[in-house]
């Protein structure tokens, strides 16, 4: 089934590790983003990108580095971890960022718990 | 940053309407979208407006009034799986996405 695909489903770490989460999508859509989700806050965005190539901060960057080498991989790094960095981290992807009627999907995120 | 707000809970019988409101202040405005989260699972679109009126799918409606920012998604005819959390959203002038924290909605039976 097409759609966005995140590893791991979730993970336990100790504070001061690196740790990367993985986000693959395959319907070739040109923008993908990272968001975190915190209960009562809803969900945050950390970082984007608008195509392969490019990369921008969101509204929670600050922790957390991105790359976009392809179309279709988009991973997201914690450079070393802090427990306030535990969260559901959802990874998402749409179209064509910038078109009005353009929509994110969602993958099954990943349930971060650093200690 | 954008001001979202939405009730945290609301809880409705099975084969009743609920309401769902929202009230939003952007720089900019490029549309509102409802998701539905289920507990543990990824948010899934369920609609988008971005004109004032009203937008009808099946047993769900979503309504938007620009000029008051604000939107209301409608659940007729409830069932029991549509208990999740329900997250209104809006795209800015810029085309980011902020969300609200969610409202939560309970069926009983």
């Amino acid at each position: 089934i097409a759609g966005i695909t995140q590893a791991p489903t979730s993970q336990i770490l100790a504070a001061g590790r690196r740790m990367t989460l993985r986000c693959t999508q395959d319907m070739r859509h040109n923008a993908m983003y990272w968001y975190r989700q915190d209960l009562g806050l809803g969900l945050r965005l950390i970082h984007y990108s608008n195509t392969a190539g490019t990369t921008g901060k969101g509204e929670v960057p600050d922790g957390y580095s991105v790359s976009r080498a392809n179309t279709d991989d988009f991973p997201l790094t914690l450079a070393s971890a802090v427990p306030s960095q535990t969260s559901v981290y959802f990874c998402a992807s749409s179209q064509l960022a910038g078109e009005r009627t353009d929509t994110q999907y969602f993958g099954p995120g990943t349930r971060l718990t650093v200690l | 940053g954008q001001n979202i707000d939405q009730p945290t809970e609301m809880t409705a019988t099975e084969g009743a309407i609920v309401q769902i409101n929202c009230t939003y202040q952007t720089s900019g405005f490029n549309g509102l979208f409802w998701y539905q989260q289920h507990a543990g699972e990824a948010p899934t679109f369920l609609s988008y407006n971005v004109l004032d009126g009203l937008e009808e799918k099946g047993r769900f409606s979503s309504f938007l009034s620009r000029s008051k920012g604000y939107s209301y998604l409608l659940l007729k005819e409830l069932q029991m799986k549509d208990s999740a959390s329900y997250l209104c959203a809006v795209r800015d002038g810029d085309y980011k996405l902020s969300f609200g924290a969610g409202t939560t909605v309970t069926v009983r039976a």
